[in-house]
């Protein structure tokens, strides 16, 4: 089974600054098969990219991953209030299909 | 516009068993594996389970296998997960989830249904 280890486990900012989440894979990955989900409270995940670097229908260009092989990134610029919420990564190159533990974004 | 809603949550004690529902709408149903992914309250994300559209390739997590049973009606468009001896620790929001074939991530989203095992 895949580890995903996320980090840091929480980050505080503002709105207008920039985030910086790592996520960092037990093995390589095959073909980048590395997604990122956003979850606010009380609802259920929305996926925002996926193959490690495209961006999913409708996500905003503020919004762009990187990395390959076993470190990843997901990089969140100008922070809108709305970004404030819980990012997870998922590998979906083998099973089990595995999940990071989480990284909050939270208002400073 | 695609919609999945999961029902079937419920107060259950330890042992015993419950069946969620998933119902899709707005998109070609058996176009697309459907999966269980569930989180804990104020905890992560868990893959549970997930089915192709002929329900020949199927897979369990090691948490649940041998208790859990996913299992779709396409002509229903729906998606069901049968689950027997339940612990305190399936205590969870379960979300169903819909991916293309092969290896693409979960695209779209149900709004979850609660699951507490409790005694």
């Amino acid at each position: 089974e895949i580890v995903l280890t996320q980090s840091p486990d929480t980050l505080s900012l503002s709105p207008g600054e920039s985030a910086t989440l790592s996520c960092r894979a037990s093995q390589s990955l095959s073909s980048s098969f590395l997604a990122w989900y956003q979850q606010k409270p009380g609802q259920a995940p929305r996926l925002l990219i996926y193959g490690a670097s495209s961006r999913a229908t409708g996500i905003p260009d503020r919004f762009s991953g990187s990395g390959s092989g076993t470190d990843f990134t997901l990089t969140l610029s100008r922070l809108e209030p709305e970004d404030f919420a819980v990012y997870y990564c998922q590998q979906y190159g083998s099973s089990p299909r595995t999940f990071g533990q989480g990284t909050k974004v939270e208002i400073k | 516009e695609v919609q999945l809603v999961e029902s079937g949550g419920d107060l259950v004690q330890p042992g015993r068993s419950l069946r969620l529902s998933c119902a899709a709408s707005g998109f070609t149903f058996d176009d697309y594996a459907m999966h269980w992914v569930r989180q804990a309250p104020g905890k992560g994300l868990e893959w549970v389970s997930g089915i192709n559209w002929r329900s020949d390739v199927i897979t369990y997590a090691d948490s649940v296998k041998g208790r859990f049973t996913i299992s779709r009606d396409n002509a229903k468009n729906s998606l069901y997960l049968q689950m027997n001896s339940l612990r305190t620790e399936d205590t969870a929001f379960y979300y169903c989830a819909r991916k293309v074939a092969g290896n693409y991530p979960f695209d779209s989203w149900g709004q979850g249904t609660l699951v507490t095992v409790s005694s």
